[in-house]
């Protein structure tokens, strides 16, 4: 059984300022995937970055970036000097592989960004 | 590429009709497409896994009468709400798995807003 836990459920930050969003994640498989997506207001699903279990490179794309570590099978992802416009619910989800692998979502994170 | 189109992206309807949300591949075919449901301010619920040609697989607690789900072609999924009630109202999103991607990621649509009133 796969299992994605985001603890935090919400989090306010004054704009400028960084957050770390935390995700934990469960499975039995050797070779999956770790996703996280962003969900604005307007309610679509914005995909964000997807890893390899393979891959434990750190990623970091612009103010966002991700630490992958498979020893505590963590996967967070940081977003440095928030600004308003990154206000939304964040979502991390894991899949395995395979043809109809199906994505486990978290709860969720609400981040509120204040000016 | 890899956009996934649905519509409508908002509808309201009375209690007892039925409502049919589609969700489209543009620019790529997909065989596997899934369905989830997000109430207010939480997360996103697998309600079943639409292949096409076949009959979807339902989630362990979905009603397959009341959720009637239609795969007839690579680019098109269709999910029927039946005989809707208010308790049905929700986001319903579909996502698309492109059959030519080896890594099996899904597209998201923009989701639709479904009110029963």
């Amino acid at each position: 059984a796969q299992k994605v836990t985001q603890a935090q459920t919400e989090i306010s930050v004054v704009e400028k300022e960084d957050v770390t969003l935390d995700c934990v994640y469960e499975t039995r498989d050797t070779t999956y995937y770790l996703f996280w997506y962003k969900q604005p207001p307007s309610g679509e699903l914005v995909f964000l970055i997807r890893r390899n279990s393979f891959d434990e490179q750190n990623e970091i794309s612009g103010r966002y970036s991700w630490n992958f570590q498979k020893s505590t099978s963590s996967f967070n992802f940081t977003i440095t000097a928030s600004q308003v416009v990154d206000s939304a619910v964040y979502f991390c989800a894991l899949s395995h592989t395979g043809a109809n692998s199906k994505l486990t979502f978290g709860k969720g994170i609400t981040l509120s960004v204040r000016p | 590429g890899a956009v996934v189109s649905q519509h409508p992206s908002r509808v309201i309807c009375k209690s007892g009709t039925s409502v049919k949300i589609e969700c489209r591949s543009l620019d790529f075919q997909a065989t596997t497409m899934f369905w989830y449901r997000q109430f207010p301010k939480k997360s996103l619920m697998l309600m079943a896994t639409s292949n096409e040609g076949s009959k979807a697989t339902y989630e362990q607690g979905v009603e397959k009468d009341k959720f009637l789900i239609n795969h007839a072609s690579l680019t098109l999924s269709t999910l029927t709400v039946t005989s809707a009630h208010p308790e049905d109202s929700s986001f319903y999103i579909c996502s698309a798995r492109d059959m030519e991607d080896s890594s099996y990621e899904q597209y998201f649509g923009p989701g639709t807003r479904l009110t029963v009133t």
